[in-house]
């Protein structure tokens, strides 16, 4: 059983290069949420979708995009890399909104 | 809006030692409560959740948390730890009503050690 499942593992980018975080869930569920985490900041939303055919913005949305593809697939896109997007990114799903949230593995993104 | 509030940025602990992590919220409506758990290198997993009923909710790994409605609380311990629960703890809030993402704190790290 999978669960949420992101691609890759770790990417190091030069600035102003772009990238595009796949991620894909097994589990039929509705949303699909965009995190990333910082030493000392938590895990802070970027983007999420509440279900298919809908995204929105949450905490931290700038110099990201999203895509939801179909039922089972978020992706998160930088256009246009900075240093400042060094961080760890977690895909996650829940059945709704506000229910228990299942989060994949985790990307290492590095900007140089 | 919610907010969570995790006073605690590292605790160190030795093995077999009680530990309580702390975690305090602010919403001006009714919430669900929720403990995750990150080991290294690893995403996030759910330790214990609250909902409604019992106010005490426990997991499976010896945790528990007693969710306190008038000191807006939901603090997690365990009697005696291990140096497998060596992770990082957070505490996050959504609003009962509703459909809502949930508000996560910025986490506690414990530490166990020998």
């Amino acid at each position: 059983n999978a669960g949420v499942t992101q691609t890759p593992k770790f990417q190091v980018l030069k600035t102003g290069q772009s990238m595009t975080l796949q991620c894909a869930q097994d589990m039929n569920h509705n949303s699909m949420y965009w995190y990333r985490q910082d030493p000392g900041m938590g895990l802070r939303l970027i983007y999420y979708s509440a279900s298919e055919g809908t995204t929105d913005k949450g905490e931290v949305p700038n110099g990201y995009n999203v895509s939801r593809l179909n039922k089972r697939e978020f992706s998160l896109r930088l256009e246009s890399a900075a240093p400042s997007q060094t961080s760890v990114y977690f895909c996650a799903s829940s059945g709704q909104l506000g229910n228990t949230i299942y989060f994949g593995e985790g990307s290492w993104l590095t900007v140089v | 809006a919610q907010s969570v509030t995790q006073l605690d940025s590292q605790v160190p602990v030795f093995e077999e030692a009680p530990v309580e992590l702390r975690c305090n919220y602010s919403s001006s409506v009714s919430v669900y409560l929720f403990w995750y758990v990150q080991y290294p290198n690893q995403g996030l997993q759910l330790l214990l959740k609250y909902l409604s009923g019992s106010t005490l909710v426990e997991s499976i790994n010896g945790f528990e948390a007693e969710f306190n409605k008038s000191q807006t609380s939901f603090h997690l311990r365990k009697p005696s730890v291990h140096i497998s629960d060596t992770a990082e703890y957070f505490c996050a809030v959504t609003p009962r009503s509703g459909y809502s993402t949930l508000t996560f704190g910025k986490g506690t790290m414990l530490l166990v050690s020998p």
